[in-house]
């Protein structure tokens, strides 16, 4: 079975900080796919970022970064120098062979509010 | 594209009505997923379509839900009865083929509320 963890429910922070979402998961998979989605206050799904299971490599698109550890079974996503737009709820997810890699195992999201 | 459209956006309905979603996928995906939110559960996926088959839909709380998809460019997701337990926010998802793996584009999502 699948399961991923967003152990932190809240978050506050002040604008211009930096803040890491943790996301852990479990899979008994060896090939797998994980996710990041932004939920704003208007409440629509954004897809931010997907990895493969073999590509480790940390990715930056502009103030946001991931790092994936599969040692650890983390795929960790920060945001630098953050603004009040950053203020959503983020869920981190996963997919595996048993759909064919097709659906959804989402974290319980991550609400971030950035002050300014 | 206009992305995938759900409606209505806000749907408040008494207990014991039937209800309809709908939903329509981005053109040329094969992947159509629908998906439940509320604050105990989640998001959680109720059933999923690929190319207009129903493929697994062991996400359906109980058999008054519904799902269909007639053609490549329309879903609906129906409640009958609906009961207050129902109330959450659907979303509906479409992808390409799996092959590539693409990730799911999701609606606006439709607030259910039974009352």
């Amino acid at each position: 079975a699948q399961k991923v963890t967003q152990a932190q429910t809240e978050i506050s922070v002040v604008e211009k900080e930096d803040v890491t979402l943790d996301c852990v998961y479990e899979t008994r998979d060896t090939t797998y796919y994980l996710f990041w989605y932004k939920q704003p206050p208007s409440g629509e799904l954004v897809f931010l970022i997907r990895r493969n299971s073999f590509d480790e490599q940390n990715e930056i698109s502009g103030r946001y970064s991931w790092n994936f550890q599969k040692s650890t079974s983390s795929f960790n996503f920060t945001i630098t120098a953050s603004q009040v737009v950053d203020s959503a709820v983020y869920f981190c997810a996963l997919s595996g062979p048993n759909s064919g890699y097709s659906t959804l195992t989402f974290g319980k999201g991550t609400m971030l509010l950035v002050s300014p | 594209d206009a992305g995938v459209i759900q409606s209505p956006r806000h749907e408040v309905t008494e207990m014991g009505q039937e209800v309809t979603l709908r939903c329509k996928p981005i053109s040329g995906h094969d992947y159509l997923f629908w998906y439940r939110q509320t604050m105990m559960r989640g998001l959680e996926l109720l059933i999923y379509f690929n190319n207009n088959v129903p493929i697994d839909d062991s996400g359906m709380p109980e058999d008054r839900f519904s799902a269909k998809m007639p053609n490549a460019s329309f879903s609906t997701l129906k409640i009958q009865p609906s009961e207050p337990r129902d109330s959450a926010v659907y979303f509906c998802a479409s992808s390409l083929d799996r092959v590539r793996n693409t990730e799911a584009f999701f609606g606006q999502g439709t607030r259910l509320t039974v009352v």
